[in-house]
């Protein structure tokens, strides 16, 4: 099947902590994103990235950090710079002829 | 599974009614518009999209408006089903500085009851 794979489906993290959430495609999409999904809002952008080896800061990228060095994989740390880590994590890729967001089943983290 | 959007928006609708989910949108340079529909504890997944210079665009069930006059986007879901339970986010696309990036609203959760 072709889609976005993320793991850890759950995650718990000790204060001070660094941790990397994985995000894998099979759909040979050039352009995968991170969001940030806390209670009560919307998604938030991380980090994008449009094509191997490029990324770019999205709205709330204060605390995290990513590689792109193959086109199928879109790695997000979250470092202990990051205030208030808990959250559900989103990764998706895009379609490239349209806007079409496909996304994964998501990354629950939560800082003990 | 977890739950997401605790304090969001909730539209409330009889099994078999129509809904209407409505969303305003900032960016009058945005190419795209699209509807997501996310489960609990699941991925947003695709419902619809219209372009910027279409104002209405169908689909099965679901009817996407765009006005962009007032820069709001509407959701028409017709016949609701209890399956269409779920959180609703609208979300605006296109090209800026960076790349292509897509900003999602706030979100609507609609209940349906049976």
């Amino acid at each position: 099947d072709g889609g976005i794979t993320q793991s850890p489906k759950y995650l718990f993290r000790k204060e001070g902590q660094n941790v990397t959430l994985s995000c894998e495609q099979n759909l040979n999409h050039d352009a995968m994103y991170w969001y940030r999904q806390d209670p009560g809002q919307g998604l938030r952008l991380i980090y994008y990235s449009q094509i191997v080896n490029d990324f770019q800061k999205g709205d709330i990228a204060e605390g995290y950090s990513v590689s792109r060095e193959k086109k199928e994989s879109f790695p997000l740390t979250v470092t202990s710079a990051q205030k208030n880590p808990t959250a559900f994590y989103l990764c998706a890729s895009r379609r490239s002829n349209t806007g079409e967001l496909f996304f994964g089943e998501g990354s629950r983290l939560t800082v003990l | 599974g977890e739950s997401v959007g605790l304090h969001l928006p909730t539209l409330s609708v009889q099994e078999g009614d129509n809904s209407i989910i409505n969303c305003a949108y900032s960016n009058s340079a945005s190419d795209y518009f699209i509807w997501y529909k996310q489960e609990s504890g699941k991925g947003p997944q695709f419902i619809i999209d219209i372009r910027s210079n279409m104002d209405k665009r169908q689909g099965q069930r679901v009817t996407v408006l765009l006005n962009k006059t007032v820069k709001h986007l509407s959701l028409q879901i017709a016949a609701t089903q209890p399956g269409d339970s779920a959180v609703y986010f609208c979300a605006e696309t296109g090209w800026g500085t960076g790349g292509f990036k897509t900003i999602f609203g706030a979100g609507t959760r609609l209940f349906v009851k049976a």
